[in-house]
């Protein structure tokens, strides 16, 4: 069965210095990825994905995640953090079985100014 | 404008009440999804449904109960048999099944059982 780990539940960087949210994930198969993002009492808002193409996957507002098999880890990142980007983040996989999500337990990030 | 509703944002009920909670998408998706969301816990698979009349349990499917009669609706019943009902409910939809299908999710309810 598939799984997701986000290894950190929290994450707070300084506004403007590079974002790290990290995720690995545990598959018996190759795996669609995806992150998402929820802001406070919102809907979730899909940031990117992979699906076996390249495996630097560019999202919107700036992110980007990197496929590593080796490592099974598809960490999220930004170079440069926006008062903005403070939300709950999400890693998912998606299972073998039709298009069902499997989500990890989230990682809320938070900018100081 | 295209996109999903979820009506309503807040709800309160009194415990031993069933409820049922609104999700509609003009977006003309086949494939619409049940989330539940606990702090801490991400989000987990209540029911599914890949085309009208027809509907699969997912993880969590235990207490709660939906129907999809057109295309565009989805609604979710909570019964008095959830146990543990008080929790953010999000819907979503996709055009389908297939994994490159990307799922697009409303603004949620936010149930709170008294």
């Amino acid at each position: 069965a598939q799984s997701v780990t986000q290894l950190d539940s929290h994450v707070s960087v300084s506004e403007g210095t590079p974002v790290l949210l990290r995720c690995n994930y545990s598959s018996s198969y190759s795996p669609s990825l995806f992150w998402y993002v929820q802001h406070p009492n919102k809907g979730l808002q899909l940031l990117l994905k992979y699906t076996s193409a390249a495996t630097l996957v560019k999202g919107i507002n700036g992110f980007e995640a990197e496929f590593k098999k080796s490592e099974t880890s598809f960490h999220l990142t930004k170079p440069s953090a926006h008062m903005s980007d403070a939300a709950e983040y999400f890693c998912v996989v998606q299972s073998e079985y039709g298009n069902k999500l499997v989500f990890g337990a989230g990682t809320i990030l938070r900018v100081k100014s | 404008d295209g996109g999903i509703t979820q009506s309503p944002k807040y709800l309160f009920r009194k415990e031993g009440q069933n409820v049922t909670l609104s999700c509609e998408q003009n977006l003309n998706h086949d494939a619409m999804y049940w989330y539940r969301q606990d702090p801490g816990q991400g989000l987990r698979l209540i029911y599914y449904s890949q085309i009208v009349n027809d509907f699969q349990k997912g993880d969590i499917a235990e207490g709660y109960s939906v129907s999809r009669e057109k295309k565009e609706s989805f609604p979710l019943t909570v019964t008095s048999a959830q146990k543990n009902p008080t929790a953010f409910y999000l819907c979503a939809s996709s055009s389908g099944l297939a994994i490159l299908d990307t799922q697009y999710f409303g603004p949620g309810t936010r149930l709170t059982v008294l």
